[in-house]
This record gives structure tokens, sequence and C-alpha cells, in this order.
């Protein structure tokens, strides 16, 4: 049973550019959250989606957006990349049809920003 | 507003000590609580949780939390470290339902003399 898988596993990009990542959720959840942890903090939560639309989100600008697909697959795009953005970032998925269900998260991608 | 507290930055105990990881934490109704542990370069793995019932929850790897409503504390405790227990600890509090958005504390890092 695959747990969350997120890729890819480390980036590389430039002030300004942007950038896509993606995850896939643990088999048989339903509900994506998004997460950034600077280093030497905890995670921030980012967003949640859920049935493809966008359910909570965070204290993150508009440059943060994300998209969840019909087999619950999810992206986080960011644009116009700042130095700040340099994180890793976690994915976590959740059933939401059964209550008191802990969120998995995944391994992680870890983003610098030059 | 939810938060968390981790007064402890860093932990230095010897293997075979006991361990507790102290977490205060402030929210406006009946908490969900999660202990998550996070090795170098890796996600969050769940270590246990409290949702409701039994104050005194169990979780994997020898590892237990007690859920003290007056102190709003959940504190993460365990009879005999072990030298592979070296980790960063994160407590975390989310809304019902378990797979809300979690907000965590700034994390404990934990070191194991042998």
């Amino acid at each position: 049973d695959a747990g969350v898988t997120q890729s890819p596993t480390h980036l590389i990009k430039t002030r300004g550019q942007q950038v896509t990542l993606r995850c896939s959720p643990k088999s048989g959840h339903d509900t994506v959250s998004w997460y950034q942890q600077a280093l030497g903090q905890g995670p921030q939560f980012i967003f949640q989606y859920y049935e493809e639309e966008e359910r909570q989100r965070g204290n993150f600008p508009d440059r943060f957006s994300g998209h969840q697909f019909p087999n619950y697959s999810s992206e986080l795009n960011v644009n116009a990349l700042l130095l700040g953005d340099s994180a890793l970032y976690l994915c976590a998925s959740s059933f939401t049809g059964t209550s008191n269900q802990p969120q998995h998260f995944g391994d992680g991608t870890r983003l610098s920003i030059l | 507003a939810q938060s968390v507290t981790q007064p402890d930055i860093h932990i230095t105990v010897s293997e075979g000590a006991s361990l507790e990881l102290r977490c205060n934490y402030s929210y406006g109704a009946t908490p969900y609580l999660f202990w998550y542990v996070q090795s170098p370069g890796q996600g969050l793995q769940l270590l246990l949780k409290y949702f409701s019932g039994d104050t005194l929850v169990q979780g994997i790897k020898g590892f237990e939390a007690e859920f003290k409503r007056s102190q709003s504390s959940f504190n993460l405790r365990k009879p005999s470290v072990h030298w592979s227990d070296a980790a960063e600890y994160f407590c975390a509090v989310g809304a019902t339902g378990g797979g809300n958005k979690l907000t965590f504390g700034t994390g404990t890092q934990l070191k194991v003399e042998l």
C-alpha cells in the first residue's frame, strides 16, 4: 500500500521563476493538504483540497495556488519565486469520509531558490 | 486562533534514560492533538493522536502522551530512549475531524547520547 508520494524530491529555481510540485495521496484518501516548512521551523499550512476545490487556506499570498485532479492527486504552484520561498514543501493526505482520521505526510520536496 | 508551544528547542538524553517532551496548546474547543516525528530529510511520521476518551494515549515505538485539559498540555513520554529515537519531534493541534488543517509547534530536536 503506497503512502503519500511527492515529486520531485529536490528542485532548484531562481528568483522570479514559477514552480509546480506534485503529490499523490495515500490509497483510499481523498483530501490533500500542503504545508511549507522553512529551515528550523514547524510546518505551516498553505491550503487543503477536497473534491477538486480549495476548502481551507492558510496565510499565504495568491502566488501560491493549487489544484486537485479527479484521481485525488494534487499540484502546488508557486509564481514569482522569492528567496524566502526556499523550504521543504510537504503534502499530507487524509480521508474526509470518516471522522478522526489523521493526516499522513509524504517525504516532501526540497525547493531551493537562488 | 489555534497555536502550539514547544518550550524546549533542544533536548539531550542518555540512551536508556526516560524522556518527556513538552507541548502546550491554545484552542477554543476540544482539541485534536498529535505528535509527529521527523528524521533528517524525511517527512513527518505520526507517533500518536488524541481525539477524545482516555487522556493517556499510546503510540508507536513505545511513546505515550497524556492530555491534560486543565494545563492545556499534551506532553510526550518514553520510559527508555533508544539511539534511533534521535530526531525532531513536532506537536500539532487540529480542528474537528482530524483531517483539517494542523497547526504545528516549532519542534524539539532530540539528541541521544550513547
